[in-house]
């Protein structure tokens, strides 16, 4: 069965050092997202991609954060100059679509900043 | 603010109970996901629901769009139901490419 993969599994780095997270979405999907649960607290939406550019994006998502789909599978998420408050776990998801579709989940890349 | 609220926030049942755990929300969706996740923290679609019922083995879902109220039933639990249950929405509102607002999540525990 075709599934979202995500690496690395855990990131451990240092306050103002850039980390990029990659995702291989399933392979006919064309909806990508990211989402981040900080420990302890709900998952959030971090941005949505389609067509080779972002469709939306959360007040998180702020300049730090950039996403990219650098070539036909990777779709990666990279955080420019990492603050304490990164830290989570990051989720990447794709669909075959964006409306009525099922959202398949990676396993989760854990981020933690030092 | 858009919310999504589920109910309760934690649930211990012994081995073979009948588990409902319900979401509700505030304004129009067009999606509702059951998600669960397991203490390793890996995520997986159980359910995505638009209007009226779904059934997976032991697990059951439903939907009021009237009453904007989703319920997960789980029948004759086990241990390994043991997990995070999270309610998730895609509202209706225009520009929306997907992105889903999570609930807080409904942790529940099956003892044997």
């Amino acid at each position: 069965e075709p599934e979202v993969t995500q690496t690395p599994s855990h990131q451990v780095t240092q306050m103002g050092q850039e980390v990029i997270l990659r995702c291989v979405p399933i392979s006919n999907h064309l909806y990508f997202y990211w989402y981040r649960q900080i420990l302890g607290q709900k998952v959030e939406f971090l941005v949505s991609f389609y067509n080779n550019e972002i469709s939306e994006k959360s007040e998180i998502f702020d300049d730090q954060f950039s996403v990219e789909r650098p070539d036909g599978s990777n779709f990666t998420l990279k955080i420019r100059s990492t603050k304490l408050e990164d830290s989570a776990m990051y989720f990447c998801a794709s669909s075959e679509n964006a409306d009525y579709n099922e959202q398949f989940f990676g396993p989760g890349t854990r981020l933690t900043v030092l | 603010k858009n919310e999504v609220e589920q109910s309760p926030q934690n649930l211990t049942a012994q081995e073979g109970e009948f588990i409902t755990i319900n979401c509700s929300y505030s304004v129009g969706i067009s999606a509702l996901h059951w998600l669960q996740q397991h203490p390793g923290g890996g995520i997986v679609s159980l359910f995505m629901l638009s209007s009226g019922k779904k059934k997976h083995g032991r697990l059951i879902a439903t939907i009021n769009i009237q009453e904007k109220h989703s319920s997960l039933h789980i029948t004759a639990s086990h241990p390994r139901d043991s997990a995070v249950y999270i309610c998730a929405v895609r509202y209706n509102y225009g520009g929306s490419q997907g992105n889903l607002i999570f609930g807080k999540g409904t942790k529940l525990s099956v003892k044997p």
